[in-house]
C-alpha cells in the first residue's frame, strides 16, 4: 500500500518560492505518475501538473507553466514541486497524488496529508 | 483545457435517501476517463470512483458511478451519516481537470 508524506507547512513572503517535498514508502515509485494538486481556502481542487519518474518529464497545466518545476528523485521515491514567484493568491493546501494509470497522469490514488502554504508580507 | 459543471452546487438531503450529483463535461471525455472523489473538512479527498463507473479499493457499494461522453454521474443509494461532504469530479482523458464540487449537507 503506497502511502505519500509530504514536508511541512510554510510560510512565505510574496515574490519568493516555495518548494514541496513528497516522499513515497510501500510501493512502486518509478512508473506511476506523481501529480500535485493545490486547494485554496474554501475553494476546490486545481490539477498544477505531474511527473512520471520513469521518463523523467514533467507535464504541467497552462496556468503553471513558467511559474512552477515539477521534478522526481528516483533514489530516495521523493517528488517535488517549485513553485515561484509567490503571490498571496498563492496560498492554499497543496497536495501531491500518485496517478492510478501507468503512463499518464490518470485518477488519483492516493494523496498526501497535504502542505498549507501561507503566501504574506 | 476540458470544463467540468458539476450540479448541484449544494444537495440538502436526509440520512437513508439517495444522493444524485450530476458533472457534465465542455467537450467529450475520452475512454470513461472519469473520477469521482469525496472530501471532508481538513482532510484529503479519497478516490471513490475511476473509469466512471468503477469503485475505488474500499469503496462501499452504496457509491455508483455512471455516464460517458460529456455526461456523468454519482450516485449514492442511501446517504449514510459519513457521506456528508463535498464531491469533486476529474476528468483525466486530456490534462486533468476538476469539477467545482458538490456539497451534500444534512437536511
Amino acid at each position: 500500500q503506497v502511502q505519500l508524506v509530504q514536508s511541512g507547512a510554510e510560510v512565505k513572503r510574496p515574490g519568493s518560492s516555495v518548494k514541496v517535498s513528497c516522499e513515497a514508502s510501500g510501493g512502486s515509485f518509478n512508473t506511476y505518475p506523481i501529480s500535485w494538486v493545490r486547494q485554496a481556502p474554501g475553494q476546490g481542487l486545481e490539477w498544477m501538473g505531474g511527473i512520471i519518474p520513469i521518463f523523467d518529464s514533467p507535464y504541467y497545466a497552462q496556468k503553471f507553466q513558467g511559474r512552477v518545476t515539477i521534478n522526481a528523485d528516483k533514489s530516495t521515491s521523493t517528488g517535488y514541486m517549485e513553485l515561484r514567484s509567490l503571490r498571496s493568491e498563492d496560498t492554499a493546501v497543496y497536495y501531491c497524488a500518485r496517478g492510478g494509470i501507468i503512463g499518464t497522469m490518470g485518477w488519483f490514488d492516493p494523496w498526501g496529508q497535504g502542505t498549507l502554504v501561507t503566501v504574506s508580507s | 483545457e476540458i470544463v467540468l459543471t458539476q450540479s448541484p452546487g449544494t444537495l440538502s438531503l436526509s440520512p437513508g435517501e439517495r444522493a444524485t450529483l450530476s458533472c457534465r463535461a465542455s467537450q467529450s471525455v475520452s475512454s470513461y476517463s472519469l473520477a469521482w472523489y469525496q472530501q471532508k473538512p481538513g482532510q484529503a479527498p479519497r478516490l471513490l470512483i475511476y473509469g466512471a463507473s468503477s469503485r475505488a479499493t474500499g469503496i462501499p457499494d452504496r457509491f455508483s458511478g455512471s455516464g460517458s461522453g460529456t455526461d456523468f454521474t454519482l450516485t449514492i443509494s442511501s446517504l449514510e451519516p459519513e457521506d456528508f461532504a463535498v464531491y469533486y469530479c476529474q476528468q483525466y482523458g486530456s490534462s486533468p481537470t476538476f469539477g467545482q464540487g458538490t456539497k451534500v449537507q444534512i437536511k
